[in-house]
């Protein structure tokens, strides 16, 4: 299966617990993406790569997230000191540039339960 | 503020029947537009999507209408099927498309 992937699925921690997840993008897409997304909402972007770079961060992603994707291929997304208010499902999703269009494909994602 | 609204949060229709689903949005910017399908425990899946340089665009059971004077767009699905029951995002994005804002979703039952 060529898809997106995320790791892991599932995540509980306890408040002030710090959390990695990883993704990994369809491995020709040049950009890959981070959304939160939380019950009856819509995924809401948090920040995005264009192969290493990042180049656009949302004021949703506080100095306690960090987002690297060190060789243009894989990504993490670290949270620090986490809070109950960070419970939520973390989306990946990767695409390719190209035509001025960008159809981005979505990973399971990975749910967080701070507790 | 909600650049991209869907305003009905459930919608039901029954098999064999028509779903229509609507979107709005608000930034004239918008140039890319496309609709996600998503199950419960897994990521949004892309189902179609339209140019602004289209008004209509049509893949299978699924055909997307855009009305850019409006600034609405509306998915339909005929016909409808059991299957089709789940949470369907409208999205939208900018010229480079590096930016895509999601509706808040409409969940779609279809009955049997």
């Amino acid at each position: 299966d060529t898809g997106v992937s995320q790791d892991p699925r599932h995540k509980i921690t306890k408040r002030g617990q710090n959390v990695t997840f990883r993704c990994d993008p369809i491995s020709e897409h040049n950009r890959l993406y981070w959304y939160r997304q939380t019950l009856g909402q819509g995924p809401e972007f948090l920040t995005y790569f264009q192969n290493e770079a990042q180049l656009e961060k949302s004021r949703l992603l506080s100095d306690r997230f960090s987002a690297e994707r060190p060789k243009g291929s894989f990504s993490t997304l670290e949270i620090q000191r986490t809070e109950q208010g960070d419970s939520a499902m973390y989306l990946c999703a990767s695409s390719l540039l190209g035509r001025g269009t960008d159809t981005q494909y979505f990973g399971p994602g990975t749910r967080l339960t701070v507790l | 503020d909600q650049q991209v609204k869907q305003n009905s949060p459930s919608l039901s229709v029954q098999e064999g029947r028509i779903s229509i689903l609507n979107c709005d949005y608000t930034n004239s910017m918008f140039d890319y537009f496309l609709w996600y399908k998503k199950y419960p425990a897994e990521g949004p899946t892309f189902l179609i999507s339209i140019s602004s340089i289209k008004d209509k665009n049509e893949d299978g059971r699924f055909t997307v209408f855009l009305n850019k004077s409006a600034k609405h767009l509306s998915l339909h699905i005929v016909p409808s099927q059991p299957g089709d029951s789940a949470v369907y995002f409208c999205a939208a994005s900018g010229t480079g498309g590096f930016k895509t804002i999601f509706g808040a979703g409409t969940r779609l039952f279809v009955k049997a």
